[in-house]
């Protein structure tokens, strides 16, 4: 089976702080994505990547940018955290040219 | 990528048919309709997706109109499990291209 693999299921960061959250998936998929999702606004995609050290940039991707040394691991970070960050991130990925995309459990982060 | 609309909730009874619909009137022919479902609290999962033949697995059947214009999702024996946000998503497949989900529609399936 497909796992992708979040680092935390629940965080808990102070204001202004430097956040990283970490996904690893074991399938070696070419793409992988970082979402938000809030009450009401849906899943929102934050980056996605197709290959290493290559990312792009999806529909919010303001207060967060994204590294991808390995192929198997996507890392989102909050250079600032900030409390209207305040959300659920769910990681994805993907083989490249499929979109059947397998998620993670998701990082219930909470910023304070 | 084209858009998808759907309503935004439905319900159905448990044991009978659950028929959600999308429409993607400005779907392109190298598009395909993805539908994924989320259950509360997990991540979405992957249910099935189409070009313009129906599909069945077994999970559901997708049906896609013949002017590809809209499709529906449908569970054939719904069951409490299936309470879920269902996602319709319109896609090319390939490389470099988002992942974009709307709102959804939110089933819910009584007793």
């Amino acid at each position: 089976d497909v796992k992708v693999t979040q680092s935390s299921r629940y965080l808990v960061k102070r204001t202004g702080e430097k956040v990283f959250l970490e996904c690893v998936q074991d399938m070696d998929h070419e793409n992988m994505f970082w979402y938000r999702q809030d009450p009401g606004l849906g899943l929102r995609l934050i980056y996605f990547s197709y290959d290493v050290k290559m990312k792009e940039k999806g529909d919010i991707p303001e207060g967060y940018s994204v590294s991808r040394e390995k192929k198997e691991r996507f890392s989102l970070i909050l250079e600032s955290a900030s409390t209207n960050q305040t959300s659920m991130y769910l990681c994805a990925s993907s083989l490249l040219v499929k979109t059947e995309a397998f998620f993670g459990q998701g990082t219930r982060l909470t910023v304070v | 990528d084209a858009k998808t609309t759907q309503p935004p909730s439905m319900d159905c009874a448990e044991g009978r048919a659950a028929n959600l619909p999308c429409n993607h009137s400005t779907i392109s022919g190298n598009e395909y309709v993805y539908w994924y479902r989320q259950i509360h609290s997990q991540g979405p999962q992957y249910i099935i997706h189409g070009l313009k033949n129906n599909e069945t697995n077994e999970m559901a059947s997708l049906i896609i109109t013949e002017d590809r214009k809209s499709s529906t999702l449908i569970l054939p024996h719904a069951t409490l499990r299936d309470t879920a946000v269902y996602y319709c998503i319109v896609k090319k497949t390939g490389a470099n291209s988002k992942l974009t989900f709307g709102k959804g529609i939110t089933l819910s399936v009584r007793p």
